[in-house]
């Protein structure tokens, strides 16, 4: 079982739906917990940023985590046919003593197409 | 803005075929990352350097792979010989602190290596 497993969809949405992106996870040590996305034959650019549960909104991007269920979305609003990409969901883990190499642990990525 | 620099971007040799990559992190950046990408996956960690010093390479194939990053700038990562299953997106990451932090890590536009 891998430690991040992320819905790989496809999604295929027309313009100005509104997108949700999952991934659970299977390591408690994980604490920070991010989403990138990539376009075709680029490298990944991070999009969101989070260490604590609950939600963390810039501009038509939510991104949301719940430690509990060891669950995390993405969520985008009144999406664009520029968003249309690979979104990737990774994560970083934080050890009892301090140490963490921050090495990310990524999702299998999900690619969104938005449709004018 | 700062980028990460990657070369070359496509290359396609031969299995048991020597190859290698070079990467330039942004300016100033302690901690270096070398991900495999495999089509339709998520990025995997290969090696970290922190600095000059390896500090993660459990992920690494050392019968066929090394890496260096000599005077703690720039890195080369080197296949010898290729296989068929090294095809993949080789990317290169850096972020700003030591490793161990919840630094931001920045992406390279990475190396799509092809092995026939």
């Amino acid at each position: 079982q891998k430690e991040v497993e992320q819905d790989p969809g496809p999604l295929s949405v027309p313009e100005g739906a509104i997108v949700s992106l999952n991934c659970t996870y299977s390591n408690s040590a994980f604490q920070y917990f991010m989403w990138y996305r990539q376009y075709s034959r680029k490298g990944p650019e991070l999009l969101m940023y989070t260490y604590s549960s609950g939600n963390k909104e810039d501009g038509r991007f939510t991104a949301q985590v719940d430690k509990s269920s060891k669950y995390i979305s993405l969520f985008i609003r009144d999406s664009q046919p520029s968003d249309s990409a690979t979104y990737l969901c990774a994560m970083s883990a934080y050890y009892a003593g301090g140490t963490s190499y921050g090495k990310l642990t990524f999702g299998q990525g999900t690619i969104l197409t938005v449709h004018p | 803005e700062a980028e990460v620099a990657q070369s070359p971007r496509y290359k396609i040799t031969e299995k048991s075929q020597a190859v290698a990559f070079w990467c330039d992190p942004i300016s100033g950046h302690a901690t270096l990352y070398w991900y495999r990408q495999i089509l339709g996956q998520g990025p995997e960690l290969l090696v970290q350097f922190q600095d000059e010093s390896v500090v993660d390479d459990s992920q690494l194939p050392k019968d066929r792979f090394s890496a260096e990053r000599l005077k703690g700038v720039d890195s080369t990562l080197k296949i010898q010989p290729a296989e068929l299953g090294d095809s993949a997106m080789y990317l290169c990451a850096s972020s700003p602190g030591v490793s161990g932090s919840s630094d931001t890590q920045y992406f390279g536009p990475g190396t799509r290596l092809t092995v026939l």
